[in-house]
């Protein structure tokens, strides 16, 4: 079985500071991770993903998260927010013992302050 | 490409009373996914499907109905609808272990 904590249910921030979104898993086979944004009514889109190879993955818009085997986590980090990243969070792992079928963590509300 | 479409995108439906949500994907993938999500509890999978005429139960399948008949399609049928039904509904579709493509949704509400 798989199963993925998203230990903080919302973060507020101010605007330019950095931030930390955690994301724990468990699985006991080879994991796939990801990370999803959710903007208000609209569905979820792919911001990273750790298939194999670096540990360290990046998006496009500054985002980074770091797949760390030892402490089963892929904790995604921003060094400087924007008040455009305010949204949903959420971490998912997908695996062989889970039928590659992804589980989702309860998701991270991002509050960015002026 | 259009990605995953769901329709309708809003529905109101009295107790008891039937529907199907559909989605449809252009991306030719294998895998498709029901899920429901409800404030502050995440997404739960309702069905899956690995291929077309596979389909099988995830974490809240009960009260809910799909079949696989393309690898197109895959509808989500609500018989007897509850108040407990309440809720967005997301359907996805993948390759095996990669991303995700997610639909905008759809917002049912059963009064």
């Amino acid at each position: 079985a798989q199963s993925v904590t998203q230990l903080d249910s919302q973060v507020p921030v101010f605007e330019e500071a950095p931030v930390e979104l955690r994301c724990n898993y468990s699985s006991s086979v080879s994991v796939y991770l990801f990370w999803y944004v959710q903007y208000p009514n609209q569905g979820l889109q792919l911001l990273l993903k750790y298939l194999s190879g670096s540990t360290l993955v990046e998006s496009i818009n500054g985002f980074e998260a770091e797949f760390n085997k030892s402490q089963t986590s892929f904790h995604l980090r921003k060094p400087s927010v924007h008040i455009s990243d305010t949204a949903e969070y959420f971490c998912a792992v997908s695996s062989s013992g889970g039928s590659y079928i992804p589980t989702f963590g309860r998701g991270t509300s991002l509050i960015v302050h002026p | 490409n259009a990605g995953v479409t769901q329709t309708p995108k809003f529905r109101i439906l009295k107790i008891g009373q039937s529907m199907t949500l559909q989605c449809t994907q252009d991306m030719n993938h294998n895998y498709m996914y029901w899920y429901r999500q409800d404030p502050g509890m995440g997404l739960k999978l309702i069905y899956y499907s690995v291929g077309a005429g596979i389909t099988d139960k995830g974490e809240v399948p009960n009260g809910y109905n799909v079949s696989r008949s393309t690898t197109e399609d895959f509808p989500l049928r609500l018989e007897l609808a509850a108040p407990s039904q309440t809720s967005v509904y997301f359907c996805a579709s993948s390759w095996r272990e990669t991303e995700a493509f997610f639909g905008q949704g759809t917002r049912l509400t059963v009064v």
